[in-house]
């Protein structure tokens, strides 16, 4: 059992390009998420997801995108990288609608813009 | 809104000695209330959950206990390790938010031999 897995776990990007950052989970949770974690800040939240077809906007979601065509997958694109979206990328499932279940989270991936 | 507001950091223990990180949340509803840890260069755990009021979770000889009448999930451990080292992160989710979680800003801990 994989649960959330991220890929890749580093990654350095120059100002301006645009990448994708993959997440899988094989829980059939309905729920996926996708928080940045800074120092100081704890973790944010950037998009979300309550089903296939279905994504929303979390706290932070300027320059990034993601979409939802399969319960499984929810990658997180970066349109432009800029050198303030140098962060560690979290992506999460839960199951939705049930309030007492935990999320699970992916490794993390470690992103430098230069 | 919902909301967390945690311990800052960093603490630093000698080990054996006793833990407390301060959790305090805001809640439009009756929220379920989480501590997850963060071992170094890796994602986060769940390490004990509450899903009612005076509902106690407890792991790996940590405890909190869900106080509803000061909104607190404090964290504790009687004597600490120096495998306790970690960052540690208080959460809420809450049903009128489709399950969406708030975290705290983390409370890192080094435990010293």
């Amino acid at each position: 059992n994989a649960g959330v897995t991220q890929t890749p776990k580093f990654q350095v990007l120059k100002t301006g390009q645009s990448m994708t950052l993959q997440c899988a989970q094989d829980m059939n949770h309905e729920y996926m998420s996708w928080y940045r974690q800074d120092p100081g800040m704890g973790l944010r939240l950037i998009h979300y997801s309550v089903g296939a077809g279905i994504t929303d906007q979390g706290e932070v979601p300027n320059g990034y995108n993601v979409s939802r065509s399969t319960t499984e997958d929810f990658p997180l694109r970066l349109l432009s990288a800029a050198p303030s979206q140098t962060s560690v990328y979290f992506c999460a499932s839960s199951y939705s609608g049930t309030l007492n279940t935990e999320a699970f989270f992916g490794q993390g991936t470690r992103l430098t813009v230069v | 809104g919902n909301s967390v507001t945690q311990m800052e950091g960093p603490v630093t223990l000698s080990e054996e000695a006793f833990l407390t990180i301060n959790c305090t949340y805001t809640a439009t509803g009756y929220p379920s209330l989480f501590w997850y840890v963060q071992y170094p260069g890796e994602g986060l755990q769940l390490l004990l959950k509450a899903t009612k009021a005076d509902d106690k979770g407890s792991n790996k000889g940590f405890e909190a206990t869900y106080r509803k009448e000061t909104t607190s999930f404090h964290l504790e451990k009687g004597s600490v390790q120096v495998s306790d080292s970690a960052v540690y992160f208080c959460a809420l989710s809450a049903r009128d938010t489709g399950n969406q979680f708030y975290f705290g800003t983390g409370t890192s801990l080094t435990v010293i031999p």
